[in-house]
């Protein structure tokens, strides 16, 4: 049973406008989260975290925001560049776990 | 980016046949994963270890076994390898437990 759910396979965006990717969690101890990007043929590379103590996590171009209480958090990335396509993972843990959880990755394409 | 090397990076292996992938680190970092990625699943975790000779199971471990015997190297092993196990199977290593994650470039096997 999936834990973590992007249900969102894709997203084509226009360069220059926001992307915003999805993660829904089901676990209530869920209380880390991160943000993996990955490119074909290579592996995963983390991108932005944020833990249950914050709503909103910013790096640059990316920001994750976290709604505990819907159990949903989701990634902006603005404004998005054509380097951005990529599929992108959340993951989630709980402090006292031992593995992330990953959804099923949403495949982002940004249309120059 | 983290010194993660992965081989073989692709096999093509016979039903019934033994497997081992091996996962080499530079990094000197205490834990390392096994994780393996499906269509439909995202990133499911097999096995990770904490340290040299110590490794714990993950979410999917059936069928699968793994060694450290040196704190660089953690070795994957289908005994007998089934068609269910063919997957792209990815190492990654971090320096805490729940943290993010240095991800290796995969290696794809296919089992006929």
């Amino acid at each position: 049973d999936q834990q973590v759910k992007q249900n969102s396979p894709s997203l084509s965006v226009q360069e220059g406008r926001i992307s915003i990717l999805n993660c829904d969690y089901t676990n209530s101890m869920f209380d880390y989260f991160l943000w993996y990007k990955k490119y074909p043929a290579e592996g995963p590379t983390f991108l932005i975290s944020i833990s249950s103590i914050k709503d909103k996590n910013e790096d640059g171009r990316f920001t994750v925001f976290l709604n505990k209480s819907a159990k949903h958090l989701s990634l902006h990335i603005v404004p998005s560049q054509p380097g951005d396509s990529a599929v992108y993972f959340c993951a989630a843990s709980d402090l006292a776990g031992n593995q992330f959880y990953f959804g099923t990755g949403t495949s982002l394409t940004v249309i120059p | 980016d983290a010194g993660i090397t992965q081989s073989p990076r692709h096999k093509v292996t016979e039903t019934g046949t033994p497997v081992t992938l091996r996962c080499h680190q530079t990094e000197n970092h205490r834990y390392m994963y096994w994780y393996r990625q499906d269509p439909g699943h995202g990133l499911r975790l097999i096995h990770y270890s904490y340290g040299v000779k110590d490794t714990d199971k993950g979410e999917v471990s059936d069928g699968y076994s793994v060694s450290r015997s040196k704190t660089e190297d953690f070795l994957l092993t289908l005994e007998s390898a089934t068609s269910s196990q063919t997957s792209v199977y990815f190492c990654a290593i971090s320096e805490r437990l729940n943290t993010e994650a240095f991800f290796g470039q995969g290696t794809r096997l296919t089992v006929v």
